[in-house]
């Protein structure tokens, strides 16, 4: 069970937008910022999102990211089917931990 | 360009200790802080600390002090992370991350970019 709760699935269809949440609380997205990672099947996560909201160079601007509170979301526009994987967000924890949720299997219809 | 290349597949016995190495090229290795992260089958990720190879200084989860010990050679740009005591539950695909953060600030902990993974299995 994750300190950041994430959505197990989502689904749309190609050209669509979707989001994914991270729900966490005071102690870690309160007060730290937001990653999001892309894990593609069989390979290493690739960082999509950094500082809640910016994007790392090569980063198409279909992906987008936010925080309010104690949550983020990811959100992903023009769905392609190269864009079915696994999402993670990540943040930092008062406990002294880097933190992941427990990851968005995104499937493009 | 920046590039981690990790070593390759162990198969370990419970009690048994693991080492798995992370060769960095592509920027100044002791310029940034690597970290280690797992990833059970199946499952999400999990972090396990970081190094500093420029000062050798390290952080640790709590959940596996005691267990990790990492380690680098500047000489050859390589970072290391040894687990003992291993356990069943220690099978995990293990990514060594360079940090976006210079040591000379703080760690960011944001993970960019990644090794490709080295899988380690724990069996009898």
């Amino acid at each position: 069970q994750s300190v950041l709760t994430q959505p197990p699935s989502v689904s749309a269809a190609p050209g669509q937008k979707v989001t994914i949440s991270c729900s966490g609380s005071s102690s870690n997205i309160g007060n730290n910022y937001v990653s999001w990672y892309q894990q593609l099947p069989g390979t290493a996560p690739k960082l999509l999102i950094y500082e809640n909201n910016k994007r790392p160079s090569g980063i198409p601007d279909r992906f987008s990211g936010s925080k309010s509170g104690t949550s983020a979301t990811l959100g992903i526009t023009g769905l392609q089917t190269g864009d079915e994987a696994d999402y993670y967000c990540g943040t930092w924890d008062s406990s002294l931990s880097a933190l992941f949720g427990g990851g968005t299997k995104l499937t493009v219809l | 360009q920046v590039q981690l290349v990790q070593s390759g597949a162990e198969v370990k016995k419970p009690g048994a200790s693991v080492k798995v190495s992370c060769k960095a090229s592509g920027y100044t290795f002791t310029g940034y802080y690597m970290h280690w992260v797992r990833q059970a089958p199946g499952q999400g990720l999990e972090w396990m600390g970081w190094i500093n190879p420029n000062s050798g200084g390290t952080n640790y989860a709590q959940k596996f002090q005691g267990r990790v010990t990492m380690t680098r050679d500047t000489s050859i740009s390589t970072a290391y992370m040894e687990l003992s005591r291993l356990r069943s539950d220690d099978t995990a695909v293990y990514y060594c991350a360079r940090d976006r953060g210079r040591v000379v600030v703080a760690a960011t902990y944001w993970f960019d970019p990644w090794g490709q993974g080295t899988l380690v299995t724990v069996s009898s």
